[in-house]
């Protein structure tokens, strides 16, 4: 599976848009870009997934580039409970490929 | 159950001692993974189960870590003569062949004392 580059960590005020970036210049084209969260202490949460258009659902939403070499996640308005490490994955759907967990990048959102 | 449950939540070993972590996957889940975070660090992939096909076992980190999933359901994680590297929360994920996310666990925190 592609490797992913992020930064290590990032800040957010409370109630703003928080925009976590994800590079991954050697996608293949099977491959789809999977967000996780983990929160202090618990297991990893799936958050959301796509190929190449973008995605929401009610946790966040996923901006794929054209070339598909880098993505953002968007959580809308952030709040005190989306302090987490975010992981960005890119792995082939539909396969027993294991989820390639990184460093993922440490949101803190501010009060 | 509505989640995947592992058990126990902690775990405290004498090096050396033999231990058993369970994971109980999310009903009708075919797949199965087990990972390990130690502490500060990432996830580290250990093993992986899909129906009744032979395990991926390919993270395993030593031949004293061994795994198995039974009647496709209830899986048992098994290190034995434990090392004080071993201490880590050995987490379990399940979810419907192939597909989108997959449910974790809480994890079981295993300390080797």
């Amino acid at each position: 599976d592609a490797k992913t580059t992020q930064p290590t960590s990032m800040d957010c005020a409370e109630g703003r848009a928080a925009n976590l970036p994800c590079n991954h210049s050697t996608i293949s084209g099977n491959e789809y870009v999977y967000w996780y969260r983990q929160i202090h202490s618990q297991g990893p949460q799936y958050i959301i997934h796509g190929l190449k258009n973008n995605e929401t659902n009610e946790m966040a939403s996923l901006i794929i580039t054209e070339d598909r070499k880098s993505s953002t996640l968007i959580l809308p308005h952030a709040t005190l409970r989306d302090t987490a490490v975010y992981y960005c994955i890119v792995r082939v759907a539909n396969t027993g490929n294991q989820f390639y967990f990184g460093t993922g990048t440490s949101l803190t959102v501010i009060p | 159950g509505a989640g995947v449950s592992q058990s126990p939540s902690n775990k405290v070993t004498e090096k050396g001692k033999d231990v058993e972590l369970r994971c109980d996957p999310i009903s009708g889940h075919t797949a199965l993974y087990w990972y390990r975070q130690s502490l500060g660090q990432g996830l580290e992939f250990l093993i992986y189960f899909q129906g009744n096909s032979a395990p991926d076992k390919s993270g395993l980190p030593s031949d004293r870590f061994s795994a198995e999933r039974t009647g496709g359901s209830v899986s048992t994680l098994t290190i034995q003569r434990t090392q004080q590297e071993d201490s880590a929360v050995y987490l379990c994920a399940s979810s419907f062949s192939g597909e989108t996310g997959y449910t974790f666990g809480s994890g079981t925190r295993l300390t080797v004392v």
